[in-house]
Order: C-alpha cells, then structure tokens, then sequence
C-alpha cells in the first residue's frame, strides 16, 4: 500500500531552523499537507502544497516538493517554543477518498 | 463557524459497555472520518463516509461500527467496548478530498 515515512524526533535550539523531512511512495500524489498537532489537541492544518508546485512560503513556514524522489519537506525559520509539537506529513491521491498520514515527528525547541 | 465538532471531549467505560461519540461539521463538506491515535503508531482510520449515504472501513475497524446520519453527523458507536479501545478519537471532514480539517478528539479510556 502507500506509505508516508518520517523521522520520529527533531530537537533545535530556539531561533534557529527546523527542517522536517517526509517521503512518500503514492507518485499520484495530488495534495500534499502538513498537520500540526500540539499537546491534547487536535491536528491544525498548517500548511499545504498541490503536486504541481515545488515550493511554498508562508510566513516562517516554507514547504518544498522534490517530486522525482517523492520527498516533501517543511522549514520552520526562527523556531520558537511555541513550535514545539508534534507534525505530521500527508498526502492524497485524486480520486482517493483517504488520506495517508505519516507516524509524525515530534519537534522540541529547547532554550 | 465551530468547524468540527466532538463530543464528548472525555469518556470513561468499563469492558463491555457501549458508547457513540459524535460528530458535527458546519462546512457542508461531503466526505467525513473516523480515526484513533495511540502513542508511536500515528492516525489510523477506522472509517469513513465519502459522501452522505455510504460508509467504508478502514484500516482499523473492527469492534467499531458507524452511522452517517446526514451531511452534518457522523457518528461511531462501540457496542462492546474493550481496553484495546483505549485510544484518543478524531473525527475530520473535508470538501473534494482538499484540506482536511480535524475536530479537538475524544479521549477514551475503557477499564
């Protein structure tokens, strides 16, 4: 089946960058999101980018799309304890009513 | 607009007991889900609802059963419930499988 994988931790310091790293197998990829899940809450769409785009900017958060080695990334600039959570990386398929979701990583910023 | 709505937000049952947990969008999206999350194993779908009038299993459905009432309500009833049902619940919604949107989750635990 399709499968989304991500590392399970990413630890930085506060004000520098976070990169979080997915890949995907389903080259019918049509919309790829980042969830954003903070301590007993739900997930918050943070961010998201249609197959057909290789990078995306929104504000602190960039997204970019290596297409031809199915890899998906998201750039936090100036990382903030607030950022501390746990992200997911997801994709879905035209035609597809489920999305994939990989198991998340927890990012902790640290003083 | 509330988005999705969940309830309850906790729940406690004793093996064997019966439950539904319900959920409400107000986005007039079509397609609706059902997932449960438990520590290092990510979301997984239990069901899902492409569209008022039809439900499909997912991933994990066993001991689960759902109803989509209407548009708005989709709901998941566990008959009899068991300790490996101990999980947080998430029910989303989405329009034309773009953005995803997550409720707040039910925290479930069945001693």
């Amino acid at each position: 089946g399709e499968d989304v994988e991500q590392s399970l931790f990413l630890s930085v310091r506060e004000g520098d960058s976070s990169v979080i790293n997915c890949t995907y197998t389903d080259s019918s990829s049509t919309y790829l999101y980042w969830y954003k899940q903070e301590p007993g809450a739900g997930l918050q769409l943070l961010t998201y980018i249609f197959s057909n785009m290789d990078m995306k900017q929104d504000q602190r958060l960039t997204v970019l799309l290596n297409k031809k080695d199915k890899h998906l990334s998201l750039r936090i600039a100036d990382t903030q304890t607030g950022d501390s959570a746990i992200y997911f990386c997801a994709e879905i398929t035209r035609g597809s009513y489920i999305p994939t979701f990989g198991r998340g990583t927890s990012l902790i910023v640290h003083p | 607009n509330a988005g999705v709505t969940q309830t309850p937000k906790f729940q406690v049952l004793k093996t064997g007991q019966s439950m539904t947990l319900q959920c409400a969008q107000d986005m007039n999206h079509n397609s609706m889900y059902w997932y449960r999350q438990d520590p290092g194993m990510g979301l997984r779908l239990i069901y899902y609802s492409a569209s008022e009038g039809t439900t499909d299993k997912g991933e994990v459905p066993n001991g689960y059963n759902v109803s989509r009432l209407n548009k708005r309500e989709f709901s998941l009833r566990l008959e009899s419930a068991a300790p490996s049902q101990t999980s947080v619940y998430f029910c989303a919604s989405t329009q034309a499988n773009e953005k995803l949107f997550f409720g707040s989750g039910t925290q479930l635990s069945v001693l």
